[in-house]
């Protein structure tokens, strides 16, 4: 019973250069959330989404920032254009309900990029 | 000021100490209260969570919310070095489905 899957576990791009991320939720997960974390920092909602649906990405940077979970593989988080400023660990998290209330959240071990 | 306040310590206790571990918040929408617990370079594990005011307890884990307060609470009893980590308070309004976190207090259980 495989939990968040998070690959890469760790992510070295060149300014400028693409990051994708992916995510494969808790098998019977339709619900899946991706946050980041900075360096002494708590972890801050980037978005929400089903199959084949973006519900909430109010945490998304305007600019540079797309994700997506299609119908068929994993949740992809994709980064053009990288800066120093995105070197984060970014966490994807699924649930079974909306929202997780009942179950929480399951989180997986997380992506490291670090830009260079 | 941010929606949840959590001290971000370090926090160093002997073994078999009582911790206790709290945040405060502002947005009074919020129902669902949680704490997660992060190992270095691992992702958050959910320990508890709790609906609205009261207690909930699981082994040496105790919960408590106080919605008057806007404070929350874990206490570890009998701590041992394996429960060294961060601890990151985080909760959810009842029609959200984002959960926002505190900063995490770094917890470190010496023998």
């Amino acid at each position: 019973n495989a939990g968040v899957m998070q690959n890469p576990r760790h992510l070295v791009r060149r300014r400028g250069q693409e990051a994708r991320l992916r995510c494969s939720p808790v098998k019977g997960h339709s619900h899946v959330y991706w946050y980041r974390q900075l360096p002494e920092e708590g972890l801050k909602f980037m978005v929400y989404l089903q199959k084949e649906n973006i519900i909430d990405e109010s945490g998304m940077p305007k600019e540079r920032f797309s994700a997506e979970f299609p119908k068929e593989g994993p949740s992809i988080l994709r980064i053009q254009q990288v800066v120093r400023g995105d070197s984060a660990a970014y966490f994807c998290a699924s649930s079974r309900t909306e929202g997780g209330a009942n179950y929480g959240y399951t989180f997986g071990s997380g992506t490291r990029l670090t830009v260079v | 000021q941010k929606e949840v306040e959590q001290d971000p310590g370090p926090l160093s206790v002997p073994e078999g100490a009582i911790v206790s571990l709290n945040c405060t918040y502002s947005n009074s929408a919020f129902q669902y209260f949680m704490w997660y617990r992060q190992y270095s370079r691992k992702g958050p594990e959910l320990l508890m969570y709790t609906y609205s005011s009261g207690n909930k307890e699981d082994g040496r884990f105790t919960a408590q919310v106080d919605k008057s307060s806007k404070y929350i609470s874990l206490f570890i009893r009998d701590s041992q070095p394996s429960d060294s980590a961060t601890y990151l308070c985080a909760m959810i309004a009842g029609t959200a489905s984002k959960l926002t976190f505190g900063t995490g207090t770094r917890l470190q259980v010496t023998l």
